[in-house]
């Protein structure tokens, strides 16, 4: 079955920090997303993209935070300079194509981050 | 707005049913989904409901729908202990394509 697949699986980095999330969808999708969970609280919204461009973003999702696709595989969340409350296990999620398309999105095991 | 609530804790024997609830307050068109958190694993999605729809059956997945309290229902028969994670109910308007709300989850725990 295929499968939205996340590396890294767990990266610790200090504050102020770069961070780059990589997500590779499922060979097909066209509508891609990225979501957070913080220990202990909900699962929540960050961004949804498409033809490369930010299709919808949330509150969370300010100047500090970034997406892009590359190359044809390969998609991206990256992090300027880290912060203590982006402490998170982050999910990429892709879907077969927007509107409803985007009933079903496919998750990745998704990455943890731990900023010190 | 949209605000998806669910018990935190379900403990049950294993060959017993499993009944996990979650309450939702968007009323316009929505999805209502589950979805399966194994440990180290991603969000698997069980099933999902649109919200024409009273009920829906998979296997040993029965979803049950409540439009008037707002309340989503999942029942899992003869649980065993493979079942036991972590269950998402989550909420999508198809005014938000792809943007979910999720609840908190409901950690099950399958006792032989």
């Amino acid at each position: 079955e295929p499968e939205v697949t996340q590396t890294p699986s767990h990266q610790v980095t200090q504050m102020g920090q770069e961070v780059i999330l990589r997500c590779v969808p499922i060979s097909n999708h066209l509508y891609f997303y990225w979501y957070r969970q913080i220990l202990g609280q909900k699962v929540e919204f960050l961004v949804s993209f498409y033809n490369n461009e930010i299709s919808e973003k949330s509150e969370i999702f300010d100047d500090q935070f970034s997406v892009e696709r590359p190359d044809g595989s390969n998609f991206t969340l990256k992090i300027r300079s880290t912060k203590l409350e982006d402490s998170a296990m982050y999910f990429c999620a892709s879907s077969v194509t927007g509107g409803i398309g985007a009933n079903v999105l496919t998750f990745g095991a998704g990455s943890r981050l731990t900023v010190l | 707005g949209e605000d998806v609530e669910q018990s935190l804790f379900l403990s049950v024997r294993e060959g017993d049913s499993s009944v996990i609830n979650c309450t939702y307050t968007d009323s316009s068109s929505t999805y209502l989904y589950w979805y399966k958190q194994e440990p180290g694993a991603g969000l698997q999605l069980l099933t999902y409901i649109f919200s024409n729809m009273d009920m829906k059956q998979d296997q040993r997945l029965t979803v049950l729908l409540n439009k008037k309290d707002k309340h989503l229902s999942l029942r899992i028969a003869d649980t065993q202990t493979g079942d036991s994670a972590i269950y998402f109910c989550a909420e999508m308007t198809t005014d938000s394509w792809g943007k979910f709300q999720f609840g908190a989850g409901t950690q099950v725990v399958v006792t032989p």
